[in-house]
């Protein structure tokens, strides 16, 4: 058990569905992140927030949206996503942001394996 | 290439053994990070080192700035070490995670 929590765990979804992604964390951090991992591929870092802004859109597709109500919470918007997207999908949060100024331990969910038919 | 390369990308061994991962990176970094990813998805963080060497338990991290190279070593190898471990520098271009492919080890009893 990290403290970030993610749901559903598991998504199956139609090119023309609208689905949402959630991720919570207990851990009082400042920086949530979306990774896509896909077979055979190493993680891709696909949105970073910071104090609830995005600082970082790492050229991701505007079918997926992400939103962060407040440093807890992280959703990812889904809508007419292509079968290509199907991958497992993992939250994380660490306390400051990962990058040049310091390097802070990322804390992972458990991930949302989707599937996109 | 990546920035980032593991090595091996698969890994099989005997309860018990000695095992080696490694880390070779291109780019400048602040921190290197080694996580473990079992089946199912979810990722520990294992170790975060900057420089020299880190132990926890039965697993050992060291990194060699000059020749940006790290290893991953486990003594005394379980079935329960079975997963796959992945290398991320935080650091290149953008100062963000850059992650490497990860090496899948399965340790038999």
């Amino acid at each position: 058990e990290t403290g970030v929590t993610q749901t559903p765990r598991h998504l199956v979804m139609g090119m023309t569905n609208k689905k949402s992604l959630k991720c919570e964390q207990h851990l009082g951090h400042n920086a949530m992140y979306w990774y896509k991992q896909s077979a055979k591929k190493p993680l891709e870092l696909m949105f970073v927030y910071n104090f609830k802004e995005q600082t970082e859109n790492n050229s991701v597709p505007s079918r997926f949206s992400p939103e962060c109500p407040n440093s807890s919470h992280l959703f990812l918007h889904l809508h007419t996503l292509q079968p290509e997207d199907s991958a497992l999908y993992l939250c994380a949060s660490s306390q400051e942001p990962t990058g040049w100024a310091g390097a802070d331990t990322q804390y992972f969910g458990p991930g949302t394996r989707l599937t996109v038919l | 290439k990546n920035e980032v390369e593991q090595s091996p990308q698969n890994l099989t061994a005997q309860e018990g053994e000695f095992i080696t991962i490694n880390c070779s990176y291109s780019v400048g970094i602040s921190a290197l990070h080694w996580l473990q990813q079992h089946p199912g998805g979810g990722i520990v963080s294992l170790f975060m080192l900057s420089s020299g060497k880190k132990k926890h338990g039965r697993l050992i991290a060291t990194i060699n700035i000059q020749e940006k190279h790290s290893s991953l070593h486990i003594t005394a190898s379980h079935p329960r070490d079975s997963a796959v471990y992945i290398c991320a520098v935080s650091g290149g271009s953008q100062g963000n995670l850059i992650f490497g492919k990860g090496t899948k080890l399965s340790v038999k009893p």
